[in-house]
C-alpha cells in the first residue's frame, strides 16, 4: 500500500539546522509532486514547500523561504527538507504528503522542537 | 485575499446532518479539498475536487461549492466523525496551497 514515513525530527537550538527525510513506498515516487506540511502544537496546518516530480519546480511558503530547502532523490524514493536558521516558531510536527493538488496520503509526521 | 476562513467549532447531534464551511476568494477559481484529523493522527483526505471521495471514505461525506464558499456536509454524523476538519485550496497565484484554520466538530 501507499506509505510515507518521515524521520529526522528532534530537538535543536535556535539558529541550528536539521534535515528531515521522507521514505515513500507503494507507488511510483518519480511520477508525483511531493509536499511538506507542518502543524505547530495545538495549531492548524501550514503548507511549507512542494517539489515537482522531476525536482525542476519548487515553491516555498514565505515563512520559510531562504531558510528551508526541499529536495528529492527519485532513485531512493525519498524526499528531504533541509532546515536552517531555525526559530522557535518552526516548532511543529512536519508531515510529508503526496501532492496531487490534494494531499493524499500523509506520513505519520516527525516532531521538530526548536528550543534552547 | 489569500486566506481560507472556517468556523472554529461546530457541534451536531448523533445521526443528524452538519455542514462545515470554508470561505475564501480563491475558492472562486480553485477546488476545495477537505481533510479529517483525529487527535494524535495525521490528516486524512475525505473530499477532493469539490465532491469526490477517496476510496474508503463513507458516502455520508459530501462536498459542494458556491461562489467563494465551499462546504463539507456529513449526513447522519457518527461518533467516529468527531475530529478537526480542514479545507485546502490554492492562493490567487495558484502556486501556494492554503489551509483553512480548521473546524473542531463535536458529535453530541
Amino acid at each position: 500500500q501507499v506509505q510515507l514515513v518521515e524521520s529526522g525530527g528532534g530537538l535543536v537550538k535556535p539558529g541550528g539546522s536539521l534535515r528531515l527525510s521522507c521514505a515513500a513506498s507503494g507507488f511510483t515516487f518519480s511520477d508525483y509532486y511531493m509536499s511538506w506540511i507542518r502543524q505547530a502544537p495545538g495549531k492548524g496546518l501550514e503548507w511549507v514547500s512542494y517539489i515537482s516530480s522531476s525536482g525542476s519546480t519548487i515553491y516555498y511558503a514565505d515563512s520559510v523561504k531562504g531558510r528551508f530547502t526541499i529536495s528529492r532523490d527519485n532513485a531512493k524514493n525519498s524526499l528531504y527538507l533541509q532546515m536552517s536558521s531555525l526559530r522557535a516558531e518552526d516548532t511543529a510536527v512536519y508531515y510529508c504528503a503526496r501532492d496531487l493538488q490534494s494531499f493524499d496520503p500523509w506520513g505519520q509526521g516527525t516532531l521538530v522542537t526548536v528550543s534552547s | 485575499s489569500s486566506e481560507l476562513t472556517q468556523d472554529p467549532a461546530v457541534s451536531v447531534a448523533l445521526g443528524q446532518t452538519v455542514r462545515i464551511t470554508c470561505q475564501g476568494d480563491s475558492l472562486r477559481s480553485y477546488y476545495a479539498r477537505w481533510y479529517q484529523q483525529k487527535p494524535g493522527q495525521a490528516p486524512v483526505l475525505v473530499i477532493y475536487d469539490k465532491n469526490n471521495r477517496p476510496s474508503g471514505i463513507p458516502d455520508r461525506f459530501s462536498g459542494s461549492s458556491s461562489g467563494n464558499t465551499a462546504s463539507l456536509t456529513i449526513t447522519g454524523a457518527q461518533a467516529e466523525d468527531e475530529a478537526d476538519y480542514y479545507c485546502n485550496s490554492r492562493d490567487s497565484s495558484g502556486n501556494h496551497p492554503l489551509f483553512g484554520g480548521g473546524t473542531k466538530l463535536t458529535v453530541l
